[in-house]
């Protein structure tokens, strides 16, 4: 089946240690997002691609970053995770602008 | 700003009965809106979109309607489940193309 995969499911970081979190998506989306969502809280977009094209939301810390090396794959790196940064971290594709997002599950990040 | 309010609270309603979800928006006119669903510890599932020109969806069990003069959207479950039980997001373009704004959501808990 087509679908969004994400890469751990759960992820334990040490403050201040750098972390990767994957992205993959077998549906040939031209974009991908990357999103932050606390508990009980609604998803926050932190940046997203069309192709390879970046866009940042105004918001999002200088602390994350982001990389699409091809259409399939989406990375997001936190280089100095505070404990502020746990959260899940939720990858989704889409088409385009105005047609539903399919999410990966998900990786929940620790920081101890 | 543009807000999204769903409600906060969990609705707890027994099988077979009819659950009715509220999403209520501010400064803003969207062309759609989406309702997604969302299950503990994994990624939003889109279920339906409806434009602004489309009074009501409907999709199996689930009925969206979007009153765009009141600025809301219901989300109707009928004859609801124990398996209905999840979390109900909905999400409007804002921000820009390519990107939703999401509601925190509501918890629906569907008693046998």
């Amino acid at each position: 089946d087509a679908m969004v995969i994400q890469n751990p499911r759960y992820q334990v970081t040490q403050f201040g240690k750098p972390v990767t979190l994957s992205c993959s998506q077998t549906l040939n989306h031209n974009v991908m997002y990357w999103y932050q969502q606390k508990s009980s809280q609604a998803p926050k977009l932190l940046f997203h691609y069309y192709d390879k094209d970046f866009n940042n939301e105004a918001d999002t810390p200088d602390n994350f970053q982001s990389r699409r090396p091809n259409t399939s794959f989406c990375f997001l790196d936190i280089r100095s995770p505070g404990l502020g940064d746990a959260a899940m971290y939720l990858c989704a594709t889409s088409s385009s602008g105005d047609q539903p997002q399919h999410f990966g599950d998900g990786t929940r990040l620790s920081i101890l | 700003s543009q807000k999204i309010e769903q409600n906060s609270e969990a609705l707890n309603i027994q099988e077979g009965k009819t659950a009715t979800l509220t999403c209520n928006y501010t400064n803003y006119s969207p062309a759609y809106l989406q309702w997604y669903r969302q299950d503990p510890g994994r990624g939003p599932v889109f279920l339906l979109l409806i434009r602004e020109n489309e009074k009501e969806k409907r999709k199996e069990r689930l009925k969206v309607t979007f009153d765009t003069t009141l600025k809301q959207s219901l989300f109707h479950i009928t004859a609801s489940q124990p398996a209905d039980s999840a979390t109900y997001l909905c999400a409007l373009p804002g921000g820009g193309y390519n990107k939703l704004i999401f509601g925190a959501g509501t918890r629906l808990a569907v008693h046998p």
